[in-house]
């Protein structure tokens, strides 16, 4: 039982590229979510999903999208990366409460 | 929209002594508060939750408060050990409509240190 597994743990990326994080859980929760994690900012949610097929936005959704075409899946995108995207990413899952969290995805734009 | 706030950011305790971390939120329809704690290179784990309809809860060495009509929640830990030097988030949490899943708003975090 893996739990909340984010890929890739580390990337480095030039300003305007493009890229993909993906997170996959093996607990068949229905929830899911992308936080950032920024110092002295803590974590905010950039979106979240509810259910296979649906998203929505959380607090700092711009720049960023997101799919949830399977239910084990959550992917975020950065369609033109920005020196402001620089930050650890978390992934979590849920079933009623209780967030369950990825070890997180650190991302440096240049 | 909603906020939460958490103090201290940092926080420098004997071991032994107790340590409190406080938080305040300001959507009145929150009714779930967790408590993370995230050590070095981890994500977040749960050590503590309170639901609105509780003013107490205490799990071993630790115990948080709430109270709704101030709308602030406290995360108390007696008997600090070197092992809970760490980060530790409060949060808040409304529900989400129709589902039973919930928003959970983080506050900025709290830096403990436990000195030997």
């Amino acid at each position: 039982n893996a739990g909340v597994t984010q890929t890739p743990k580390f990337r480095v990326l030039k300003t305007g590229q493009s890229m993909t994080l993906l997170c996959a859980q093996d607990m068949n929760h229905e929830y899911m979510y992308w936080y950032r994690q920024d110092p002295g900012m803590g974590l905010r949610l950039i979106h979240y999903s509810v259910g296979e097929g649906t998203t929505a936005k959380g607090e700092v959704p711009d720049g960023y999208n997101v799919s949830r075409l399977k239910k084990q899946n959550f992917l975020l995108g950065l369609e033109s990366a920005a020196p402001s995207q620089t930050s650890v990413y978390f992934c979590a899952s849920s079933r009623t409460g209780e967030l369950f969290f990825g070890e997180g995805s650190r991302l440096t734009v240049l | 929209g909603e906020n939460v706030e958490q103090h201290p950011s940092t926080l420098s305790v004997q071991e032994g002594d107790s340590a409190v971390i406080k938080c305040t939120y300001s959507d009145s329809a929150s009714n779930y508060f967790p408590w993370y704690k995230q050590e070095l290179g981890k994500g977040p784990q749960l050590i503590i939750d309170i639901r609105s309809n509780v003013g107490e809860k205490k799990d071993q060495r630790i115990a948080v408060t709430l109270n709704k009509t101030a709308k602030h929640f406290s995360l108390h830990i007696t008997e600090t050990q070197p092992e809970d030097s760490a980060v530790y988030f409060c949060a808040a949490s409304t529900r989400l409509g129709y589902s039973s899943a919930s928003k959970i708003i983080f506050g900025s975090g709290t830096r403990l240190s436990i000195r030997p």
